[in-house]
């Protein structure tokens, strides 16, 4: 059982938004820095938002990130469908002195 | 470019070793802390162990501790993971990735390695 709480799986249309959702404590994501990754499968995943809500370069401003206190949630609009892929939550917890994932979260566009 | 190319994974039986090897190039190596995640076949990510920049701070996950240890030769661009008493449990893609920041190994991992496949199988 992961330390971050995602959901599952989520879908959308094709030009449509989603949200993602990232579930954490005191320990983790209230008192530190969240990032988000992107994998498509069979490759390594990508970095898409660090610092809770900052975009590396090369990612398009579709993809946007937001923290509130325990909570964190990836943002995507006009949806692709390249943008298919599993989305991970990450940051640092203080009280395990790690670095903790979420569970991940399957993106369909449909 | 940056490039992390990540090499050493193999079939090992319940009990043995294995070094994994991550060559870096395509940026100044200790100016950089770094870290290995692994992926269990179907299954998310999960942190493994983080070195900063001189191998003067580093830390593992509580399901490795004590059996893995993580270096680098910052004159060879090169990250290790040297695995002892290996389990089925440590079957997974392991991948390198850069951390960014110097001084720990806590900040966000900004590139990533191709991964190396372990197998702990009797």
């Amino acid at each position: 059982q992961s330390v971050l709480t995602q959901p599952p799986s989520v879908s959308a249309a094709p030009g449509q938004k989603v949200t993602i959702s990232c579930s954490g404590s005191t320990s983790n994501i209230a008192n530190n820095y969240v990032y988000w990754y992107q994998q498509v499968p069979g490759t390594a995943p990508r970095l898409v938002i660090y610092d809770n809500n900052k975009r590396p370069s090369g990612i398009p401003d579709r993809f946007s990130g937001s923290k509130s206190g325990t909570s964190a949630t990836l943002g995507i609009t006009g949806l692709q469908t390249g943008d298919e892929a599993d989305y991970y939550c990450g940051t640092w917890d203080s009280s395990l002195s790690a670095v903790v994932f979420g569970g991940g979260t399957k993106l369909t566009v449909l | 470019e940056v490039q992390l190319v990540d090499s050493g994974g193999g079939v090992v039986r319940p009990g043995g070793s294995l070094r994994l090897s991550c060559a870096a190039s395509g940026f100044t190596f200790d100016d950089y802390g770094m870290t290995w995640v692994r992926q269990a076949p179907g299954k998310g990510l999960e942190w493994v162990s983080g070195i900063n920049w001189n191998g003067g701070s580093i830390g593992y996950a509580d399901s490795v501790k004590g059996r893995f240890t993580i270096s680098r030769d910052n004159a060879k661009n090169s990250l290790f993971l040297q695995m002892n008493s290996l389990r089925a449990e440590d079957t997974a893609l392991y991948y390198c990735a850069r951390v960014n920041d110097p001084f720990s190994y806590s900040r966000y991992f900004d590139y990533w390695g191709q991964g190396t496949p372990v197998t702990v199988s009797s």
